[in-house]
């Protein structure tokens, strides 16, 4: 048990769809963040938000839209995506002091067909 | 731009072996280093971190790091590993500049028993 608790864990979906993965901590951070895993890839960070505020898009491709309402709660809406869009989408929280530790989710398994 | 390399890409090792995975950044600021473990299946978790102080830092489950400011490298290592070591191994560095959690594109390591 993390604290940080990711939903759906698994994922299946076509380009045309919309759907939505969902993260939650609670650890009482001000921070989060969703990273993307790929294999023999590094990890890429998309989206940080700090005071539920956005402070950090990687460029990242607009047909993945974040949403954080409060400091807890993160959301990753997918829309049109491709099948290179397949990978584990990690969540992570931290507090907001720039030398804390990140702590991480299971991860959502995200297949695009 | 700062970036993370990890040299070994899958290691494969018996038990009792001694380990040790090499990690090097590039950021000639002042850094934050950690090593994070993913178990097969399980969330990433953190094993140790570099702020500041004895750069030869202890962690969890007998993992030790070494930082090597000259060098920029951050080395793992461990005495005698086990089967349970198994696991995908992240070195990450976070720049105090910018706050960013870099990641390098981690490392397998299988040991047999």
């Amino acid at each position: 048990e993390t604290g940080v608790t990711q939903t759906p864990r698994h994922l299946v979906m076509g380009m045309t769809n919309k759907k939505s993965l969902k993260c939650e901590q609670h650890l009482g951070h001000n921070a989060m963040y969703w990273y993307k895993q790929s294999a023999k890839k590094p990890l890429e960070l998309m989206f940080v938000y700090s005071l539920e505020e956005r402070v950090e898009n990687n460029s990242v491709p607009s047909r993945f839209s974040p949403e954080c309402p409060n400091s807890s709660h993160l959301f990753l809406h997918l829309h049109t995506l491709q099948p290179e869009d397949s990978a584990l989408y990690l969540c992570a929280s931290s507090q907001e002091d720039y030398t804390g530790e990140l702590f991480f989710g299971e991860g959502s398994r995200l297949t695009v067909l | 731009a700062q970036s993370v390399s990890q040299h070994n890409h899958h290691v494969i090792l018996s038990e009792a072996a001694s380990l040790e995975l090499g990690c090097n950044y590039s950021y000639g600021g002042t850094v934050n280093l950690f090593w994070y473990v993913q178990y097969p299946g399980q969330h990433l978790q953190l094993l140790l971190k570099y702020f500041s102080g004895d750069p030869l830092v202890k962690g969890i489950k007998g993992f030790e790091a070494e930082f090597i400011k000259s060098k920029f490298s951050f080395n793992l290592r461990k005495p005698s590993v086990q089967w349970s070591d198994t696991a995908e191994y992240f070195c990450a560095v976070r720049s105090s500049n910018t706050g960013k959690l870099i990641f390098g594109q981690g490392t397998t390591l299988q040991v047999k028993p």
